[in-house]
C-alpha cells in the first residue's frame, strides 16, 4: 500500500496567515491526490483534486500544488472557518489511502 | 441538490455483523460510484470499497476481502455496506461517498458528497 504522511500534524496560525500543509507519498502518484476539510463531528470535504484543481464551491484562498510523491495544501489568508483538519488522499494506486491528517488549530 | 442520508448509529457485539444504509437522492443513482470510508481514532480515514450500482460490481481493500459485502437497490436508490465477525477495531464511523466524475467517464476514486456517517460501537 502507499503510505501517505503528512506534516505537520497539528499547527497553530492566526486570522490572516498564509499556511502550508505538506503531503509525501512513500511512491509515486502522479498528480493523483484529493485533499479534504473535516470539521468535528461532519463527514470530509473535497477541496482540491487532481493535485491542482479548486472544487467548485471551494474558496479561492485554497490552493493545491506538487507531483511525484511531494504535494502542498496552501491556504493564503486563514478564515475563522478554514480551521479544522485536512486530509490527503492518494488514488493512483489501490487500495486508495488517506494521510493522518492536520489539525489546524487557532493561535 | 445531491444527499447521502445514511442509517442511524448501532451497537454490535464480537462476532456479529453490521449493515449500513446509504440512500441517495438530487441525481441519477446508477450514473455514479458509490465508495465507503471509515474512521476510526486509531487508524484515520481508511477506504473500504466500491459499488457500481449500475452493474452492481465491486471492490474492496483487501484488509476487507471475504468479510466485507456491498450491495445496491437501484429501485430505492440505496447502497448498503455489510461488515461481518465485527472485533472491536471494527469501531468507526462509517461514511458512504459519491465518486466525482460519472461511471461513464471513469472510476477516479475521490469523493465530492459524502454521507453524515454512521457511527458503530462494537462492545460486549
Amino acid at each position: 500500500d502507499i503510505q501517505m504522511t503528512q506534516s505537520p500534524s497539528t499547527l497553530s496560525a492566526s486570522v490572516g496567515d498564509r499556511v502550508t500543509i505538506t503531503c509525501r507519498a512513500s511512491q509515486n502518484i502522479v498528480t493523483w491526490l484529493a485533499w479534504y476539510q473535516q470539521k468535528p463531528g461532519k463527514a470530509p470535504r473535497l477541496l482540491v483534486y487532481k493535485a491542482s484543481f479548486l472544487e467548485r464551491g471551494a474558496p479561492s484562498r485554497f490552493s493545491g500544488s506538487g507531483s511525484g510523491t511531494e504535494f502542498t495544501l496552501t491556504i493564503s489568508s486563514l478564515q475563522p472557518e478554514d480551521f479544522a483538519t485536512y486530509y490527503c488522499q492518494q488514488y493512483n494506486s489501490y487500495p486508495y489511502t488517506f494521510g493522518q491528517g492536520t489539525n489546524l488549530a487557532i493561535k | 441538490q445531491v444527499q447521502l442520508v445514511q442509517s442511524g448509529a448501532d451497537v454490535k457485539k464480537p462476532g456479529a455483523s453490521m449493515k449500513v444504509s446509504c440512500r441517495a437522492s438530487g441525481y441519477n443513482f446508477i450514473d455514479y460510484y458509490i465508495h465507503w470510508v471509515r474512521q476510526s481514532p486509531g487508524q484515520g480515514l481508511e477506504w473500504m470499497g466500491w459499488i457500481n450500482p449500475h452493474s452492481g460490481g465491486t471492490n474492496f481493500a483487501p484488509k476487507f476481502q471475504g468479510r466485507v459485502t456491498m450491495t445496491r437497490d437501484t429501485s430505492i436508490s440505496t447502497a448498503y455496506i455489510e461488515l461481518s465477525s465485527l472485533r472491536s477495531d471494527d469501531a468507526a464511523v462509517y461514511y458512504c461517498a459519491r465518486s466525482k466524475l460519472r461511471i461513464a467517464v471513469s472510476n477516479l476514486p475521490f469523493f465530492d458528497y459524502w454521507g453524515q456517517g454512521t457511527p458503530v460501537t462494537v462492545s460486549s
